[in-house]
């Protein structure tokens, strides 16, 4: 069975401080690695995915976030955080064993304040 | 990246009544459609995984005759609460995925159910 774990319910920082909000999976075979990002009461949208090669995924709005296979982890980044960032983190992911479903962790609420 | 639009966005109904929900991929074919539910402050619960012109799969828990999916063409998917009560009250969210392992699920805005 695959799972996520987002082991922190809310991170605050400061606007202009990086941030990083924490995501570790457990998956059979090579892991398919998603981060979205949900609004209140609006739906989930993409931020990015690993799916092979560069270790370092670039997405939308400057994120970014690390695949560690060591680590199982996948960690959500930005380098200067902004007050709209504020917002609920899901980290998902997909085995290449596992079908089509994705399984998504708890998620994180991420606070950027002035 | 591609849109997947939901209707209604909310709805208040009687306890009893059905109430349909339609999740359409606007700008692309999806193979497949996910139907999911989120609780306040929790994470999304897959209910069913619904490929065009065959049965929905059912996750285990999820009544299949109270949640009856359709998912006649490669861009509808409807999700029909029936005779819904105060329990099935939640945010529904439907997401779209064109089949390969490399692509991501598209996520529709959500639907609010209240039911009274």
């Amino acid at each position: 069975a695959q799972s996520v774990a987002q082991p922190e319910d809310q991170v605050n920082v400061a606007e202009g401080n990086p941030l990083t909000v924490k995501c570790t999976y457990s998956v059979s075979g090579n892991p398919y690695l998603f981060w979205y990002v949900q609004y209140p009461n609006r739906g989930l949208q993409f931020l990015l995915k690993y799916i092979t090669g560069d270790n370092l995924v670039k997405g939308s709005y400057g994120f970014e976030a690390e695949f560690n296979k060591s680590q199982t982890s996948f960690h959500l980044k930005k380098p200067s955080a902004l007050v709209s960032d504020s917002a609920l983190y899901f980290c998902a992911v997909r085995g290449t064993g596992g079908g089509n479903k994705l399984t998504f962790g708890t998620g994180t609420q991420l606070k950027v304040e002035l | 990246g591609a849109v997947v639009s939901q209707h209604p966005s909310w709805v208040i109904c009687k306890s009893g009544t059905s109430v349909k929900i339609e999740c359409r991929s606007l700008d692309f074919q999806a193979t497949t459609m996910f139907w999911y539910r989120q609780f306040p402050k929790q994470s999304l619960m897959l209910m069913a995984t619904s490929n065009e012109g065959s049965k929905a799969t059912y996750e285990q828990g999820v009544e299949k005759d109270k949640f009856l999916i359709n998912h006649a063409s490669l861009t509808l998917s409807t999700l029909t609460v029936t005779s819904a009560h105060p329990e099935d009250s939640s945010f529904y969210i439907c997401s779209a995925w064109q089949g390969s392992s490399y692509n991501e699920q598209f996520f529709g805005p959500g639907t609010r159910l209240t039911v009274l």
